[in-house]
Formats: C-alpha cells, structure tokens, sequence
C-alpha cells in the first residue's frame, strides 16, 4: 500500500520568513495530493491540492509543487504570519481517470509550524 | 452549504464499554470516508462508504468496530467493547463522487477510554 513520509516533525520560523514541508510517496499510482491544515481544536481544512498532471500550483501565498519522477512534493508558505502556526498535514490518494472520486487519503506524520511574530 | 457534523464532540468512556460515533456528509456527498488519529501520530484510514456500500474497509482495526450507512446518508461507527488504544481522535469525512477527490472533514469526536 501507500506510505507517506513527511519532513521536518516541527518547523520554527520568524513571521515574515517563508516555510518549506516536504513529502514522498511510495505508489506511483497516486495521483491527488492535498494539504490539509489543522489548527488546535479544530477539523484539517484543504489549503491547497494538487494533481499528478501539473508540475506547480500556487494560491496567494501558498504554492505546492510535485516531482513525480522522484515521487515527492512541497508545500512552499512565503511571508509567513503567526495565523499560519497549526499542524500541516499533507496526503495521497488514487483518484481514477474518470475523474470520480474515489479512494482513502494517505496522509504524512503531520508537521507543527510555529510562526513567531 | 453545512459542512460535515460529527457526534459527540467528545467521549469518555471506561474499557469495555461500547461507543457509538455519528456522522452527517455534506448533503449530496456520496463518499464517506472514517479516519483516526491516535495522539501524536499520523492520520489514519479506517473506511470508505460510496453511498450505503463498504468500498474499502481495509483500515478497520479489528472486528470491535462496525460502521454502518444506513439509507446512505449518515453514518455511524460503534465501538463494542472498547479497549485503551483505542483512543484518540475520529474524523469524519465526505466528498462528492464528481469532485475528483476533494475530501471534507467533520470536527472530529475525541475518545477517550479509561
């Protein structure tokens, strides 16, 4: 089955700075990857997805790029605030050609970003 | 649009007793999905509905969890008996089958077993 590994476990980084999380995957018959955020207490909301048939994605200050060849992908936050401190949790999954959804999302460990103002 | 519920918020319960957890998708969302998250840890699959059918339920830890979609709307998930690992954190999840993926989360109910 899928196995997700994500780096770093916890990121520190001044307000103001940008913030790099990055995954690898094991199946090469994923083809969705999202990014979640959790933030305490709270349910993990979709910040930003991306497909296996696009390279790059951006929105606003937050980009996600893929590398399927290598099998790994980023989540890239700039100009970091202190309302982006939560856990990021970033995931894969097998969604089929028809466009349906369908299939579990396997996720990474999770990593606690922590913005200092 | 309401997002997904979840009920309890939390849990408390003693080994050996049975909990049962509920879950209401986004109206119109075919897929229902069950995660857990133990303390710490990583989020993990549990099973997936399309409609009121198991499509995979190859996450379910043993056969003290039984999830049921009955009429394909809500969901439920019980816990008979309950043992102390298996605390944590139950997400509920939907996403609508033409949406290619997108999946929603419910805020969670926190079990704990003492």
């Amino acid at each position: 089955g899928e196995n997700v590994e994500q780096h770093p476990s916890t990121l520190s980084v001044q307000e103001g700075d940008s913030a790099v999380i990055k995954c690898t995957y094991s199946d090469s018959a994923s083809n969705y990857f999202p990014w979640y955020k959790q933030e305490l207490g709270k349910r993990p909301q979709l910040i930003i997805d991306i497909r296996s048939n696009v390279g790059e994605k951006k929105d606003q200050r937050i980009a996600v790029t893929l590398n399927k060849t290598a099998k790994h992908f980023s989540l890239h936050i700039t100009e970091t605030q202190p309302e982006d401190s939560a856990v990021y949790f970033c995931a894969a999954s097998n969604v089929n050609a028809g466009g349906t959804s369908y299939g579990k999302l396997t996720f990474g460990q999770g990593t606690i970003l922590t913005v200092h103002p | 649009e309401a997002g997904v519920t979840q009920f309890p918020s939390h849990s408390v319960i003693e080994k050996g007793q049975t909990v049962t957890l509920r879950c209401d998708p986004i109206s119109g969302h075919d897929n229902l999905y069950w995660y857990r998250r133990v303390m710490g840890k990583e989020i993990k699959f549990l099973l997936h509905f399309v409609k009121e059918s198991k499509q995979d339920e190859s996450g379910m830890p043993n056969n003290r969890f039984l999830a049921e979609r009955t009429g394909g709307t809500y969901s439920t998930l019980k816990v008979q008996p309950a043992e102390l690992e298996d605390s944590g954190v139950y997400f509920c999840a939907s996403s609508h089958l033409r949406t290619g993926g997108t999946q929603y989360f419910g805020p969670g109910t926190r079990l704990l077993v003492l």
